[in-house]
């Protein structure tokens, strides 16, 4: 069964520094990948995705994340992470060989970076 | 271009009443997709929608019902409202097939929510 996992529901970072955010999944095919941010009593925000070439994918706001076959992992990274940045970050998978257009996200996990 | 949007942004209802929310696609999408959010349960799908047909459906009982219009527009029926049908409901709609660059038409764009209160 396709699924997303990230293990952390929680991440805290100190200003600066650099973040890490996990994401492994589990697809039949090859994956669609993605990364949204959420912020409080808002929708989800599109962040970056990867669908095919370049392991390394550059987002929005300085993100950044790479593809991992082998590890089946997407994790999502940023050089230096700012206040601003705290919010709840969700990845999700397509497989688009098993013919089904369901997007599956993971439970999210909450970045708090301090200043 | 205009993002998704959707109505009400908040509702108030009591249980055993039904419910109508609506989303407006991103003009040139063609498909919209729906998922419940709640604290307990993350993020869960709902279903699809893509030329007026469903295409895909959650794990949800059958109270939950959706539709597409011509237009894309989309709208979720909720009836019988029970008190763990207070979430915040999300849209989300992709071009597929539709206007945009081939890199997006896989990408999810998201409205800013209906937050639905049963009481």
């Amino acid at each position: 069964a396709q699924s997303v996992a990230q293990p952390e529901d929680q991440v805290n970072v100190a200003e600066g520094n650099p973040l890490t955010v996990k994401c492994t999944y589990s697809v039949s095919g090859n994956p669609y990948l993605f990364w949204y941010v959420q912020y409080p009593n808002r929708g989800l925000q599109f962040l970056l995705k990867y669908i095919t070439g370049d392991n390394l994918v550059k987002g929005s706001y300085g993100f950044e994340a790479e593809f991992n076959k082998s590890q089946t992992s997407f994790h999502l990274k940023k050089p230096s992470a700012l206040v601003s940045d705290s919010a709840l970050y969700f990845c999700a998978v397509r497989d688009i060989s098993a013919g089904t257009y369901k997007y599956i996200f993971g439970t999210g996990t909450r970045l708090k970076v301090l200043a | 271009k205009a993002g998704v949007t959707q109505t009400p942004r908040y509702l108030i209802k009591t249980r055993g009443q039904q419910v109508t929310l609506s989303c407006s696609p991103i003009s040139g999408h063609r498909s919209v997709s729906w998922y419940q959010q709640t604290p307990g349960q993350g993020l869960q799908f709902l279903f699809e929608y893509f030329s007026e047909t469903q295409r895909n459906k959650g794990n949800f009982p059958g109270r939950f019902s959706g539709r597409q219009f011509s237009n894309s527009r989309s709208e979720m029926n909720v009836s019988t409202l029970e008190l763990g049908d207070s979430a915040l409901y999300l849209c989300a709609s992709t071009p597929l097939g539709g206007q945009g660059a081939a890199g997006d038409q896989e990408t999810q764009y998201f409205g800013p929510g209906t937050r639905l209160l049963v009481l």
